[in-house]
């Protein structure tokens, strides 16, 4: 089974500040992407950060990075100079192949708050 | 561009009803997907297409029903809603089996009383 775990229900950090949202996943798959979806409250899901599998460099986009352990299967999103509007739910996501379609599997989130 | 369409945004059901979240896309996108989030977790796959007059279910399918008579339209038909289907419904869509990314739409909440 194709499954996605993040062992963190909430998170609380100043601004300014950097934070790492932990995620683990399990697969047989070798080729697959991983995802970082950001909900705030409007629900809107927006993708923060994409890797492949096959790529041994860690992703970046601006003031999110990531750490990506394939022999751990590990996938961390770091958020440096945290702003208050990144306040939101994080959701870890794993795209596997099904027939052609490749869907994306989910964890179960992380409530990030940036305080002031 | 509008992107993906969600109607309705917020619907109450009474238990036994019937109803269909409709959900357009305007980019011509052949994949598309229909997923609900239940309260304090991630997203489930209900159903998905690959193209027009294709779907088959995904994860949790039990009590809906879907069609895709044209690329832009995948409507999903809840059947003699229950409690259980109390949840927020989104749909997706994708370019094609080279793209990555899925476009959401902005969601219906949907509660079942």
């Amino acid at each position: 089974a194709q499954t996605v775990t993040q062992s963190q229900p909430e998170m609380s950090v100043q601004e300014a500040e950097t934070v790492t949202l932990s995620c683990t996943y399990d697969t047989s798959e070798s080729n697959y992407y991983l995802f970082w979806y950001k909900q705030p409250p409007s629900r809107q899901m927006i993708l923060v950060i994409r890797q492949e599998a096959y790529k041994q460099q860690n992703a970046t986009e601006n003031r999110f990075s990531v750490n990506f352990q394939k022999a751990a299967k590990s996938f961390s999103l770091k958020i440096s100079d945290s702003q208050l509007g990144d306040t939101a739910m994080y959701f870890c996501a794993f795209m596997i192949a099904i027939q052609g379609a490749q869907k994306l599997v989910f964890g179960q989130g992380t409530r990030l708050t940036i305080n002031p | 561009n509008a992107g993906v369409t969600q109607t309705p945004k917020f619907r109450i059901l009474k238990i036994g009803q019937s109803m269909t979240l409709q959900c357009t896309q305007d980019m011509n996108h052949n994949y598309m997907y229909w997923y609900r989030q239940d309260p304090g977790m991630g997203l489930k796959l209900i159903y998905y297409s690959v193209g027009a007059g294709i779907t088959d279910k995904g994860e949790v399918p039990n009590g809906y029903n879907v069609s895709r008579s044209t690329t832009e339209d995948f409507p999903l038909r809840l059947e003699l809603a229950a409690p259980s289907q109390t949840s927020v419904y989104f749909c997706a869509s994708r370019q094609g089996a080279n793209s990555y990314e899925q476009y959401f739409g902005p969601g219906t909440r949907l509660t079942v009383t």
